[in-house]
């Protein structure tokens, strides 16, 4: 079935620092989304990619699809506190599969 | 509010006891999911309803646990002889369903929160 790893699990930045989480699955995706939960809160969904190498921004945000459908990233420039939270990436609501990354989650120290 | 609602938002139910859990998707959207999170994990799918038909299950979903949607509207999630290990919020999700790969983006709602002592 369908794997989907996120990397780094977690991670420490301090504001102002950027921050990038990568996620890789074991097969082609149709697409990807990506998601940000809150500490307490439930997942809010961010963006969806479709295209290989598809590039997206929103404001200090940019999310990417790799060429081969097969990876993506989230980079966020200059964290603010507002961005703590756990990023998630998944699932490929293309395909049967629906799983979603393990998480990456972000602290930003002030 | 259009969102995706879930009730009862918090339940704490004593080691035996049966719960159930209903979800009204947004109301355009004719896939519904059920997905399962704890602590520091990522949100585990349990299984989605395209319209009224259960398409898919987990094989995380242990004979204890029935999901419905009858008319192809809200959903209900049963737990029936809960045990401490079933402690998690349980989130559910819909999504529009179209044949092109883009635009079935899966919007939760603020999850249940079951505590079993």
């Amino acid at each position: 079935g369908q794997q989907v790893m996120q990397i780094p699990q977690y991670q420490h930045v301090q504001e102002g620092e950027d921050f990038t989480t990568y996620c890789n699955s074991s097969t082609t995706l149709s697409n990807i989304q990506w998601y940000k939960q809150r500490p307490g809160g439930h997942p809010v969904f961010l963006i969806q990619l479709v295209k290989s190498g598809e590039v997206k921004k929103q404001k200090r945000l940019t999310f990417q699809f790799g060429e081969a459908k097969k990876n993506s990233s989230l980079h966020i420039t200059a964290t603010q506190t507002t961005d703590v939270g756990t990023y998630f990436c998944g699932p490929d609501t293309g395909r049967r599969a629906l799983t979603f990354g393990s998480g990456t989650r972000l602290q930003v120290q002030p | 509010d259009t969102g995706v609602s879930q009730d009862p938002r918090h339940k704490i139910t004593k080691r035996g006891q049966n719960v159930t859990f209903r979800c009204d998707p947004i109301s355009e959207h004719n896939r519904l999911y059920w997905y399962r999170q704890t602590l520091g994990q990522g949100p585990e799918f349990l299984t989605y309803f395209q319209n009224e038909a259960q398409l898919e299950k987990s094989r995380l979903l242990s004979d204890r646990f029935s999901a419905e949607r009858p008319k192809g509207s809200f959903s209900t999630l049963e737990i029936q002889r809960t045990e401490q290990g079933d402690s998690a919020m349980y989130l559910c999700a819909s999504s529009p369903y179209r044949l092109r790969s883009s635009g079935n983006t899966i919007y939760f709602g603020e999850g249940s929160w079951l505590t079993v002592v």
